[in-house]
């Protein structure tokens, strides 16, 4: 079975500040991707950034990293430089097949 | 279109009608899935489609839950004799090819569907 655990329901950052979401998953596959989701209100699914298990090195989407520790089964995102409209619920997700699996969720508040 | 299509984007029904809802997918991809989002829940997995057959259906949580998706394109999900359980937001998603995980999928923006 699949898990993806999401530690932290709510999160708050600074305009400007950075942000790290966390995220651990559990999977006995070999081969996977791992995702970060963002939702804003409008509820669309819009992908900040994936990683392939395979690749050793983090992937980075210009403000946007993640920080994958695979044997302990961690993948975190970090924010740089937070701006207002990065506000909505980031959602980790698992994929091992064509269906994902995700956290439950973390919401990211940002202030000015 | 340019992006994946949801109808309606809200749906309310009385306990024990039956409802569809539609997602048309962006033009060209030949999978689709439907997941279900509960409140404060991330989405669930519930069927995928590649071209007209439900490659994996493991996910419809009972026999009220079906979806066809009878030429390959537009996809309808349709829920009998709904339960305020079903209460949910019901995400589409489709992506190109086969659908394997290294594959891009674009999700809709949902419907949110209330059973009262």
């Amino acid at each position: 079975a699949q898990t993806v655990t999401q530690s932290q329901p709510e999160m708050s950052v600074q305009e400007a500040e950075t942000v790290t979401l966390s995220c651990t998953y559990d999977t006995s596959e070999s081969d996977y991707y791992l995702f970060w989701y963002k939702q804003p209100p409008s509820r669309q699914m819009i992908l900040v950034i994936r990683q392939e298990a395979y690749k050793q090195q983090n992937a980075t989407e210009n403000r946007f990293s993640v920080n994958f520790q695979k044997a302990a089964k961690s993948f975190s995102l970090k924010i740089s430089d937070s701006q207002l409209g990065d506000a909505a619920m980031y959602f980790c997700a698992l994929g091992t097949g064509y269906a994902l699996n995700f956290g439950k969720g973390t919401s990211l508040l940002v202030t000015p | 279109g340019a992006g994946v299509s949801q109808t309606p984007s809200n749906k309310v029904t009385e306990k024990g009608k039956y409802v569809e809802l539609r997602c048309d997918p962006i033009s060209g991809h030949t999978a689709l899935y439907w997941y279900r989002q509960s409140l404060g829940q991330g989405p669930e997995f519930l069927i995928y489609f590649q071209g007209t057959g439900a490659a994996d259906d493991s996910g419809l949580p009972n026999d009220r839950f079906f979806a066809v998706r009878p030429e390959g394109s537009v996809s309808t999900l349709k829920i009998q004799r709904t339960e305020r359980g079903d209460s949910a937001v019901y995400l589409c998603a489709s992506s190109l090819r086969t659908g394997g995980i290294n594959t891009e999928a674009f999700f809709g923006q949902g419907t949110r569907l209330t059973v009262v």
